[in-house]
């Protein structure tokens, strides 16, 4: 069974960092692209950033490009975010999401279940 | 902001046929394929539809998607209960270099 398990969200305040993680299972990770997607509390879905197969090529929304950063480890089937200068519109629901392909360009076809990052005083 | 417009909500009763529309540009809907996601309340997004009209294995196929130049829908044919949720249509944008979302469609069934 394919299965995406993220971790790390928590509280933080603003301007501090956080590293979300996402742990893959049941796929042969390093054939896909991941993607981070979040949603903030009663809100849309919102494209985060894209990691193709083999961390070559990396990819940001202009809300978070300079401060977020997405790598991977395919020794170790896990995708991370690092997340710099937080502020208040960071807070969401953090989706760790597979692509169908190995560049990313076709969109996710499998969802983790997500971990809160709230950026708070 | 979403480059991908849907309207905000949708009804309709039981059995009905129910239609949201996705409305992008050149850049995305236009050169690229288009999926479409569904959100139960609580629930993370599930694939419904990818690459414009094809349907994943479990989907029932009362879920059709379609596109034409820079828009696109997704039409739910014979409407139930379960399928009250959010959808949200997307797609690869070549100016933005990035993946965009539509602002997503309520469904209500009444």
């Amino acid at each position: 069974e394919v299965q995406l398990v993220e971790s790390g969200g928590v509280v933080v305040q603003p301007g501090g960092s956080l590293r979300l993680s996402c742990a893959a299972s049941g796929f042969t990770f390093d054939d896909y692209a991941m993607h981070w997607v979040r949603q903030a509390p009663g809100k849309g879905l919102e494209w985060v950033s894209l990691v193709n197969w083999d961390g070559s090529n990396t990819y940001y929304a202009d809300s978070v490009k300079g401060r977020f950063t997405i790598s991977r480890d395919n020794s170790k089937n896990s995708l991370y975010l690092q997340t710099n200068s937080l502020s208040a519109e960071d807070t969401a629901l953090y989706y760790c999401a597979k692509d169908s392909n190995s560049l990313g360009y076709y969109g996710m076809d499998v969802w983790g279940q997500g971990t809160t990052v709230t950026v708070s005083s | 902001q979403s480059v991908l417009t849907q309207p905000p909500s949708a009804s309709g009763t039981p059995g009905q046929r129910v239609t949201i529309s996705c409305s992008g540009s050149s850049s995305n809907i236009g050169s690229n394929t288009v999926n479409w996601y569904q959100q139960l309340p609580g629930m993370a997004p599930k694939l419904l539809i990818y690459r414009n009209n094809q349907r994943p294995s479990g989907v029932p196929d009362r879920f059709s998607g379609s596109k034409s130049g820079t828009s696109a829908s997704l039409a739910i044919i014979g409407l139930q209960s379960e399928d009250e949720a959010d959808y949200y249509c997307a797609a690869w944008d070549d100016r933005l270099n990035g993946y965009v979302f539509g602002t997503g469609t309520k469904v209500t069934v009444l």
